[in-house]
Order: C-alpha cells, then structure tokens, then sequence
C-alpha cells in the first residue's frame, strides 16, 4: 500500500495570506489527524477528522481549521499566516481503534 | 493539558553502546504507548509500541520497558549504530479505550547520535 502523502512538500509564504495543506491517507484509513512540528514547541496535535467529522481539535487559533473529504483525504487551511505558523505540517492516518498511526512526510511552511 | 515528559534532551552514545531514553506521563488514562524515530527531513516513523498491560516489549535491538505504578516508559536501544542516529520521540494516546479520538501527546524528543 501506498503511505500517506502530502502536498506540497514546500512553501512559502508571506504574513496575512492564507495557505491549503493537502493529505492523502493510507487506503482504508477513515481517521485523518494533523500535527504541527517546531523546534520550540514540537510536536502538536491540530485536530483529528473521521469520517468526514472533526473529532477533536488542539490548542489551536481559529485560523486553523481542516476538513475531510468522503474519499479519506484532508486539508487544512491557515489564514492570516504569522511568521509564528512556519513549520513543520504533518499528516497521519489511522485506520480505527486501537492501531498505530502512521505520519505522512510533511509540508515545510515558511512564513516571511 | 496532559503531557508527556521525556529526557534526556540529546544523548550521545558510542557504537555498540545501550541508548536509554525516558519518559514520564500524568494521565492515567493513557493506553497506548508508541515510539517515533524521525530522521531530518522526514515524518515521524513508528519504531515500536507498548500497551500498559504488559511490562517489557522487545523488537530486534529495540526494547520498551513500562512502569504503570510510577507512569514511567523507556527505550532502550541495544548495541547502538550510527544509523540510529536520529530523533526519538515518545507518545501516549487512548487509541484502545474508544473515547473517541487517536490523539497523540508528544513528549519533546530526544536527539540521538552514534559515534563511531
């Protein structure tokens, strides 16, 4: 099976404009989670969609939010960008209770 | 929010030497146990993963030891190489309990580098 991908792998972006991360899960995942990765806070759960519900969400301003699609696949959405959002966007799929969650390769966001 | 402690911060190990990486969670509710291994410029990789019904989990040279009364879990990587050299993170989740989400907390990642 194929992993999760993500894309883009890169971008950059300047302050106040708004960006869309695409995730694709493992096929049969229905469970789609997103993480932020810094070198200050690492790593930081944003929300978790299941079939097609947000299901939970993190510690994250309103600027953050996601969505998932019937066929499994996610973005997210950041609007108003900080320089504070460049990061590290992770992915991963999960495909029900109980089983190991497996990370897509991430989108590298620069904020300038 | 629940948290998940991890030390040490970097660790450097010589080849063939034990790399032990610690971690210390508060809620109790927790039931599921992974470790990450990340490499620079790639997502996190599931190395292993324990439950807290059993005290010792082994995978070749990787080795999760669990302590439920003291919410304590450890890594330990046997005859170390420097291929091993990555991050290492440590993970807790109610992935069993069926609350209703596969949440991950994150501990802050240990940097581990073999030496020849």
């Amino acid at each position: 099976k194929a992993g999760v991908t993500q894309t883009p792998r890169y971008l950059i972006k300047t302050r106040g404009q708004q960006v869309t991360l695409s995730c694709s899960p493992i096929s049969g995942h229905r469970s789609v989670s997103w993480y932020q990765q810094t070198p200050g806070q690492g790593l930081q759960f944003l929300f978790e969609y299941f079939s097609e519900t947000q299901r939970n969400k993190g510690n994250f301003p309103g600027r953050f939010s996601g969505r998932q699609f019937s066929n499994s696949r996610s973005e997210m959405n950041v609007s108003t960008l900080e320089l504070g959002d460049s990061a590290l966007y992770l992915c991963a799929s999960n495909p029900g209770r109980g089983y190991e969650q497996y990370f897509g390769p991430g989108t590298r966001l620069t904020v300038t | 929010q629940q948290q998940v402690k991890q030390s040490p911060q970097s660790l450097i190990v010589q080849k063939g030497g034990i790399s032990i990486i610690n971690c210390a969670y508060e809620n109790t509710a927790f039931d599921y146990f992974p470790w990450y291994q990340q490499f620079p410029g790639k997502g996190p990789a599931l190395l292993i993963a324990i439950r807290p019904d059993v005290s010792e989990k082994k995978e070749g040279r990787f080795t999760i030891s669990f302590n439920k009364s003291a919410k304590q879990f450890s890594l330990h990587i046997m005859d170390s190489q420097p291929g091993d050299s990555a991050t290492y993170f440590c993970a807790a989740s109610t992935a069993y309990s069926g609350a209703g989400s596969y949440q991950l907390t994150f501990g802050k990642g240990t940097k581990l580098s073999v030496i020849p």
